[in-house]
């Protein structure tokens, strides 16, 4: 019982073609965040949602838009893929607010070619 | 902008030896946690100090959160192997709605 899960964990996808990732709670939490991880700059928020239809953008969110139309589901889109998008995305939750500590998904592994 | 800075980037060491990383900022941080990460897996939560001068222990690992609640260290006593991984810290303002992480100390613990 993971509580958070990510899909896909792995996607290859060429320049300029749309994807879009998907983030899955069972925790009923209200939190919901991206972040993408690259070697020296640590996790980096892309965006987050503090409720159904409720979202606001992190330092990172150019090139990306995000949506959350149900408590479990929060959806990350990049709209048109760049090589600068290749990272490791994870999607976290949170109950209350962020004094309570993260659960972090597996992450998805993007690669754009 | 909230910035954490960790010290060391990498660490390696041996067996049985003792480590302490150090989280640092200018700002003040209403709570600041650490997490431990493995590769291929998210990072998980290890510990939350939210009063300055906290003192929190976890079997072999103690966290310290400054006076000031500007800095955080991680100390381990007689590391183990199982210990290596991803070692980051975040810090929340209060206010904000998200964490501000460092970029991570790698520690490699050699049996």
């Amino acid at each position: 019982d993971a509580g958070i899960t990510q899909s896909p964990r792995h996607k290859v996808t060429e320049t300029g073609t749309p994807v879009t990732l998907r983030c899955h709670q069972t925790e009923n939490h209200r939190y919901m965040y991206w972040y993408r991880q690259d070697p020296g700059h640590g996790l980096r928020l892309i965006h987050y949602s503090y409720g159904v239809k409720d979202t606001d953008k992190g330092e990172v969110s150019d090139g990306y838009s995000v949506s959350r139309s149900k408590t479990e589901d929060f959806l990350l889109t990049l709209e048109s893929a760049t090589s600068s998008q290749t990272s490791v995305y994870f999607c976290a939750i949170s109950e209350s607010s962020s004094n309570y500590g993260y659960t972090f998904g597996s992450g998805t592994r993007l690669t754009v070619v | 902008t909230q910035l954490l800075e960790q010290s060391p980037q990498f660490l390696s060491i041996q067996e049985g030896e003792n480590l302490t990383v150090y989280c640092n900022s200018s700002s003040v941080f209403s709570s600041l946690q650490w997490y431990r990460q493995e590769p291929g897996e998210g990072p998980v939560l290890l510990v939350t100090v939210v009063t300055g001068g906290e003192v929190k222990k976890l079997k072999r690992l103690t966290f310290q959160f400054g006076d000031a609640r500007k800095d955080s260290s991680l100390h381990i006593t007689a590391a183990q192997p199982g210990d290596t991984g991803l070692y980051l810290c975040a810090g929340s303002s209060g206010s904000a709605r998200q964490l501000t992480f460092g970029s991570g100390t790698q520690l490699t613990v050699l049996p």
